[in-house]
Formats: C-alpha cells, structure tokens, sequence
C-alpha cells in the first residue's frame, strides 16, 4: 500500500497568516493527490485534485504543488472559515489512501 | 445541488451483519462510479470500496474482503454496502462518495452513517 505521510499533525495559525501543510508518499503517484478540508458538521469538501487543480469553488487563497512523492497545500491569508482539517489522499492505486490528517487551529 | 445521504447505521453486535444504504440526487447516478469511506472515532479516513457506474467492477480494501458487499441500483439512485461479519475494528463513520470518471478522484461526499459494532 502507498503510505501517506502528512505533516504537522496540529497547525496553530492567526488570520490573514498563510501556511503550508506536506504530504509524502512512500512512491511516485504521478499527480494523482486530492486535498479534502472536513469541518464539523459539514460533508468533507474537495479542494484539490491531480496534485494542483482547484476543485470548482475552492477560493484561490488555497494552492496545491508537487508531483511524484511530495506535495505541498498552501493557504495564503487565512480566513476564519479555513480552520478545519484537512487530509491528503492518493488515488493513483488500490487501496486509496489518506494521510492522518492536519488540524489546523486558530492561535 | 448533489446530495448523499446514508442511513441504515446503528449499534450491532460483532458477527451480525448491517446493511447501509445512500440515497443520491442532484446528478445521473448511473453515470459516476461510487465509494465508501470510513472514519474510525478519533482516527483518519479510510477507503473501503469502490464501484463501477454499471457495478460489474468492484474494489475491497483487504481488511473488509470477503466480508463486504458494495452494490447498486441505478433505477432507485442509491448506492448500497452490505456489512457481514462485522467486527469492533469496523466501528466507525461510512461515508458516501461520488467518483469522477475523469480522474477518479472523490468530488461529493455525504454526511455520514455512524456504525458501532459491540456487544
């Protein structure tokens, strides 16, 4: 199975700040990594798929980067509605799977 | 608007079976593969199976082959995983996913169905 390695675990972040969370896969996916934002309540949201495209909707604050084994989501000038989690996946093989996830919280 | 709604879950006892249900609108059912995912409590998210828009072809993470059935029924739009010999490790919430046929990647997702298997 591709293991997915997210980092950090926990993100403290201020408004307006910006901030990166990464993702390693244990071999090359080619760009087959979706980015999924969960919030309380809500259904998971897609963001970012095939490593770098915005999902129809994702406000362009939010950027994806990286092919093969390293992929980076970047958030640039937080709002108050990106506190959430946010989880990585890969879908260039069976079993998908998912990184542990990245919580990132307001300071 | 797409919607996913799952029902059927609930407590169970370990080696009983659970059947849940999705009930989709919104979009052609018939033309977008589907899958469950689960979130163990406190824990990350974890694929479990994938169909085929015609459901001729089907996926099993390993741990719930044999024992799962993902199925369904393109009239009714409603999306099926039938859990047989559960187990306390299955305990979790299943999610409801619409797959996009261009890239695969999971686009919708519902809101959940919480299923608890202890005795």
């Amino acid at each position: 199975d591709v293991q997915m390695t997210q980092s950090p675990s926990y993100l403290a972040a201020s408004p307006g700040e910006s901030v990166s969370i990464s993702c390693k896969a244990s071999k090359s996916i080619s760009n087959n990594l979706a980015w999924y934002q969960e919030k309380p309540g809500k259904a998971n949201k897609l963001l970012i798929h095939s490593g770098s495209t915005l999902q129809s909707g994702t406000p362009s604050r939010f950027s994806g980067s990286g092919s093969g084994t390293d992929f980076t989501l970047t958030i640039r000038s937080l709002e108050s509605e990106d506190f959430a989690v946010y989880y990585c996946q890969q879908y260039n093989e069976y079993p998908w799977t998912f990184g542990g996830g990245t919580k990132l919280e307001l300071k | 608007e797409v919607q996913l709604v799952e029902s059927g879950g609930g407590l169970v006892q370990p080696g009983r079976s659970m059947k849940l249900s999705c009930a989709a609108s919104g979009f052609t059912f018939s033309s977008f593969p589907m899958a469950w995912v689960r979130q163990a409590p406190t824990k990350g998210l974890e694929w479990v199976a994938t169909i085929s828009t015609s459901g001729g072809s089907t996926y099993y993470r390993d741990s719930v082959k044999g024992r799962f059935t993902i199925s369904r029924d393109n009239a009714k739009s409603t999306l099926y995983l039938q859990m047989n010999s559960l187990r306390s490790e299955d305990t979790a919430t299943y999610y409801c996913t619409r797959i996009l046929r261009v890239n695969y990647v999971m686009d919708a997702w519902g809101q959940g169905a919480s299923v608890t298997v202890s005795s």
